[in-house]
């Protein structure tokens, strides 16, 4: 059965530090790790991430995958109230393009 | 980037009732969408692959019946509730990515469904 988890499930922290989500997967067929913020309503594309080791950055927002231990981060530096959010973490398939989830990160900023 | 609408936003419905929830690909087209529903604080469960021109495609413990879909164009499919209950209150968002690309799904804004 395909996985996807995330870690931690919650984090609180305070403006200004930097936090790293975690994502780790156990899938046939991978294709593509992909992150997303989810706000209010529907996620918002970060990040898609294929080959090992290069680290793609927007912002204060960088992400690095693993595809050797199959995982992957997403940082966040200088972390602001406007990036509370649940981080979504998902896997693409070869010859498919479903995506699986895992349960999220809910991400909370205090001044 | 590509563009998924999702309509209603928003309906509330009584107990009994069916509801549709339309998903439009908007500027490309898509052989294949997909249903997700979200519960209060956790994550997108995918429920279906939605399939152009056939039957969709349902992910282990989601009643077929119960959730009917249609994929009738190659920039619409519909997703209904049917004899609606309570338990099936939720969020549900549909997401395509067009057709030879390995880009990003987009996602449509969601529907919160709320059956009273």
């Amino acid at each position: 059965e395909d996985k996807v988890v995330q870690s931690p499930l919650s984090l609180v922290v305070h403006e200004g530090d930097t936090v790293t989500l975690n994502c780790s997967y156990e899938v046939t067929n991978f294709r593509s790790l992909l992150w997303y913020k989810q706000e209010k309503k529907a996620p918002t594309f970060l990040f898609m991430l294929t080959s090992s080791g290069i680290e793609k950055k927007s912002g204060r927002l960088s992400s690095i995958l693993d595809k050797k231990e199959l995982f992957s981060i997403l940082n966040i530096t200088a972390t602001q109230t406007g990036d509370s959010a649940i981080y979504l973490c998902a896997v693409s398939f070869q010859g498919a393009q479903k995506l699986v989830f895992g349960q999220g990160t809910r991400l909370t900023i205090n001044p | 980037g590509a563009v998924v609408s999702q309509h209603p936003s928003r309906v509330i419905c009584k107990s009994g009732t069916s509801v549709k929830i339309e998903c439009r690909s908007l500027d490309f087209q898509a052989t294949t969408m997909f249903w997700y529903r979200q519960f209060p604080k956790q994550s997108l469960m995918l429920m279906a692959t939605s399939n152009e021109g056939s039957k969709a495609t349902y992910e282990q413990g989601v009643e077929k019946d119960k959730f009917l879909i249609n994929h009738a164009s190659l920039t619409l499919s519909t997703l209904t509730v049917t004899s609606a209950h309570p338990e099936d209150s939720s969020f549900y968002i549909c997401s395509a990515t067009p057709v030879g690309l390995n880009t990003e799904a987009f996602f449509g804004q969601g529907t919160r469904l709320t059956v009273v």
